[in-house]
């Protein structure tokens, strides 16, 4: 059993719809990512929050805005995605401060998001 | 920035025969490796990491090997299971860094 909850697992949504996906880590970490998984593709790190403060966009477009209220809760909101957007959104968190820089990021089982 | 290859894209071998996962990086300053796992349906899941310092992991059936100074670093997996088909992914990243960089991915298929 992940750690890292993530709601919806699937999602369908037009182009012009607005949604949002919901990632929640019980891991006590203070770091949180949001992923983009394509097929035959890297994952792309798309955004980083440490202890609620973005501390990395990836030059993703401004049709997705990610929000964390605390370090527990990440959200990214979605607004009048194109095709290519359809991918699997993976979250992610970590332990970080002091000597945990390079502490393993552990995953959510992602939502597989659907662009008609 | 980090760019991290992995070869092979597809492998197939016969159970318990063992399978080998190679990752080459282009940062000198990466220190940290870990390998993930990722299963149907699901997100990835580390099963091993290595850090700069030590040139071999080992963990039962699974082991990291890393040569810093050709910059590359491999998954070695014996006695292979059928539950262990899945796809596997390297990365890399340096201290204090929190973006890891990923390989493309390769998919192990264990032949009963």
């Amino acid at each position: 059993e992940t750690g890292v909850t993530q709601t919806p697992r699937h999602l369908v949504m037009g182009m012009t719809n607005k949604k949002s996906l919901k990632c929640e880590q019980h891991l006590g970490h203070n770091a949180m990512y949001w992923y983009k998984q394509s097929a035959k593709k890297p994952l792309e790190l798309m955004f980083v929050y440490n202890f609620k403060e973005q501390t990395e966009n990836n030059s993703v477009p401004s049709r997705f805005s990610p929000e964390c209220p605390n370090s527990s809760h990440l959200f990214l909101h979605l607004h009048t995605l194109q095709p290519e957007d359809s991918a699997l959104y993976l979250c992610a968190s970590s332990p970080r401060g002091g000597k945990k820089y390079d502490q393993p990021q552990h995953f959510g089982d992602g939502t597989r998001l659907s662009i008609l | 920035g980090e760019n991290v290859e992995q070869h092979p894209s597809t492998l197939s071998v016969q159970e318990g025969d063992s399978a080998v996962i190679k990752c080459t990086y282009s940062d000198s300053a990466s220190n940290y490796f870990p390998w993930y796992k990722q299963e149907l349906g699901k997100g990835p899941q580390l099963i091993i990491d290595i850090r700069s310092n030590v040139g071999e992991k080992k963990d039962q059936r699974i082991a990291v090997t890393l040569n810093k100074t050709a910059k590359h670093f491999s998954l070695h997996i014996t006695e292979t299971q059928p539950e262990d088909s899945a796809v596997y992914f390297c990365a890399a990243s340096h201290f204090g860094n929190e973006k890891l960089t990923f390989g493309t991915g390769t998919r192990l298929t264990i032949i009963p």
